[in-house]
């Protein structure tokens, strides 16, 4: 079965930090790549995918992740971050015969403004 | 723009009472999932479905049973409550095939007393 794991669980930085958010998966075979986002109070969406093609994607508000697939990792980033990114952070995996991702322990990230 | 419509928002219930909690989708889609959120552990799918009647367990379905009657309708029921099922409940729902990107409600928090 796979897992993934979520390195940091508590993230607390100041505005204009830079981010990376650590995403390790365990499965061997061909796999689509998720990041998901919960902000206050708000449902969880998705904030990238990686099917195929360019390793490094981009997604929404300025985030961006790069599949490393000889590390079996999937690193959230951003350059520059807003009191607006304090939210929860999901890596999701699924094997690319399932319908069901697995999802990591999540990442609680806090930026003061 | 409503996609995922989960009926309660909070619930408070008694040990050993039944609870159901309802869940539709606007979009047509043929996978829905029942995940459990709890803080540090990420999110634990309980049940998933790909098809009208069709159900399979996921990582936690201990405590737990589901009903899908109509594609739009996934139904989540806990036959007598405990206290270790107070959680955060998210549905969500995707499509058959390709990405396989998940929609989420909003969840539904139950406390069991």
């Amino acid at each position: 079965a796979q897992s993934v794991s979520q390195h940091n669980h508590h993230v607390i930085l100041s505005e204009a930090a830079s981010l990376e958010l650590g995403c390790n998966y365990s499965y061997g075979g061909t796999v689509n790549l998720f990041w998901y986002v919960q902000y206050p109070g708000q449902h969880l969406q998705l904030l990238l995918k990686y099917f195929s093609g360019d390793p490094l994607v981009k997604g929404i508000k300025g985030f961006e992740a790069e599949f490393i697939k000889s590390k079996f990792s999937f690193n959230l980033r951003k350059p520059s971050v807003q009191w607006s990114d304090t939210a929860e952070y999901f890596c999701a995996v699924k094997s690319g015969g399932s319908y069901i991702p697995t999802f990591g322990r999540g990442t609680s990230l806090i930026v003061h403004p | 723009d409503v996609k995922v419509t989960q009926s309660s928002r909070y619930l408070v219930k008694r040990t050993g009472e039944k609870v159901f909690l309802e869940c539709v989708q606007d979009m047509d889609h043929e996978n829905m999932f029942w995940y459990r959120q709890d803080p540090g552990l990420g999110l634990r799918l309980i049940y998933f479905s790909y098809d009208v009647k069709m159900k399979e367990k996921g990582d936690i379905p201990e405590g737990y049973s589901v009903s899908r009657e109509k594609k739009e309708r996934f139904s989540l029921i806990l036959e007598s409550a405990s206290t270790n099922q107070t959680s955060m409940y998210l549905c969500a729902s995707s499509l058959f095939s390709g990405a396989n990107v998940l929609t989420f409600g909003a969840g539904s928090r139950l406390t069991v007393l």
